[in-house]
């Protein structure tokens, strides 16, 4: 089946730094991937649709220069969360849709606790 | 805009019992893709059930079944022989046709198994 696979799953940084997170579709090619942040025992709130070759789309709230998403192949888009600070701190998920037509679901990566210290 | 209600946020079954979890959904469509995701306590998103709007029978899946009320616009989550490994947050959640559309969750609902 579709995996998806997020590195890394938990990360602990100091504030003012900027920390990556990848999200790679391992046994398909998705030219769409999404990114979610969750708080504890919360849904989960679409961040931004991230498309192969093209500038993502950010949902109303989120600041574009704030969370840098990059999706430079079919298998790999990026979450960079610029000067971090201790408000940033939650879980992170991507996903992205099985090939197969619109009728597939979306398959999530395990997620990234990232905590700002 | 489309929008997922899930009333409940807690619920409580004891293990072997059959426990029903709410949702509604409001939409416009009249063609679209329901989906009920299970996250245990390592919150990894697992996919339980799916159901196509356009047709009428109710998705199964094992012990998960679903109760899709399209005219009512209600889409709720069975579980039949509740298991300890049931418990965990679950997410309703909307889709409209399009390969990338995007899901709309509902803000979920924990069930505990009580053994």
């Amino acid at each position: 089946g579709a995996v998806v696979s997020q590195h890394p799953s938990w990360v602990i940084c100091k504030s003012g730094t900027s920390v990556k997170i990848e999200c790679r579709s391992l046994d398909f090619q998705a030219t769409t991937m999404f990114w979610y942040r969750q708080f504890p025992k919360q849904s989960l709130m679409l961040m931004a649709t991230s498309n192969e070759g093209s500038k993502a789309t950010y949902e109303q709230g989120v600041e574009k220069d704030k969370f840098l998403i990059n999706h430079a192949s079919l298998t790999l888009s990026t979450l960079t969360v610029t000067s971090a600070h201790p408000e940033d701190s939650s879980f992170y998920i991507c996903s992205a849709s099985a090939p197969g037509g619109f009728n597939q679901p979306q398959h999530f990566g395990d997620g990234t606790r990232l905590s700002i210290l | 805009a489309q929008t997922v209600t899930q009333s409940q946020p807690e619920m409580s079954v004891q293990e072997a019992e059959t426990v029903t979890l709410s949702c509604t959904y409001d939409t416009s469509e009249s063609d679209y893709y329901l989906f009920w995701y299970k996250q245990p306590p390592s919150r990894q998103m697992i996919l339980v059930i799916r159901q196509e709007a356009y047709k009428q029978q109710n998705a199964t899946e094992n012990r998960f079944s679903v109760n899709f009320q399209k005219a009512a616009k209600s889409f709720s989550l069975k579980i039949s022989d509740s298991q300890l490994g049931d418990a965990a947050m679950y997410f309703c959640a909307y889709r409209t046709t399009g390969a990338n559309s995007k899901l709309t969750f509902g803000k979920g609902i924990t069930l505990s198994v009580r053994p």
